[in-house]
């Protein structure tokens, strides 16, 4: 079985420029999720889908970031424009209702 | 607000000796505790999970024990090996919540 598929793995930008990450998550999964891991820290959620809705997106900072997931399969995670703060590795993780979250494999983005 | 506090923040342990890292949570409504192992440039990984009907819980080399009480649990690698030397996260959730709530982490390094 395959994976949590996330792309680009790795992403240079300058700041105030848009960025945009992809994830594919294990099929028949229909929960989705991403997380933001800052250097050193736990990762911290910033939105969970539940097939295209998205259930919980407290803590997503909705000024710049955004997201979707078409189809309730795919998703991609926005941010416009970039700030120097947002450098962290973008999680991203899905599962079947109430079971285990799998995990990608992250993006990890650098804002200069 | 860190619900979830980790310790120690590296850990350095011989080749055979035993590996313990410890974690309290403060939210009585967590009722799943995961233990997550993330190597560099990988996304975590579930290691072993418990919830708190039990006090312990056994896998192969790797042990949680759970102070419901104390609202403290711990992960115990015997026999610790190189191959374990990674980041290790504990994280809390409630039932129907599905968001994980992480630990700072633990840098492992087994040497020989």
């Amino acid at each position: 079985e395959a994976g949590v598929v996330q792309s680009p793995r790795y992403k240079i930008i300058e700041k105030k420029q848009p960025v945009a990450f992809w994830c594919n998550p294990i099929s028949g999964h229909n929960t989705l999720y991403w997380y933001r891991q800052n250097l050193g820290q736990g990762p911290e959620l910033l939105i969970r889908y539940e097939n295209e809705e998205a259930v919980d997106d407290s803590q997503l900072p909705k000024d710049r970031f955004s997201a979707e997931r078409l189809k309730g399969v795919d998703s991609t995670l926005k941010i416009q424009p970039a700030e120097l703060g947002d450098s962290a590795v973008y999680l991203c993780a899905s599962s079947r209702s109430g079971e285990t979250q799998y995990f990608g494999p992250g993006t990890r983005l650098l804002v200069l | 607000q860190q619900q979830v506090k980790q310790s120690p923040q590296s850990l350095i342990v011989q080749k055979g000796g035993i590996s313990i890292i410890n974690c309290a949570y403060e939210n009585t409504a967590f009722d799943y505790f995961p233990w997550y192992q993330q190597f560099p440039g990988k996304g975590p990984a579930l290691l072993i999970a418990i919830r708190p009907d039990v006090s312990e819980k056994k896998e192969g080399r790797f042990t949680i024990s759970f102070n419901k009480s104390a609202k403290q649990f711990s992960l115990h690698i015997m026999d610790s090996q190189p191959g374990d030397s990674a980041t290790y996260f504990c994280a809390a959730d409630s039932f129907g919540n599905e968001k994980l709530t992480f630990g700072t982490g633990t840098r492992l390094t087994i040497i020989p």
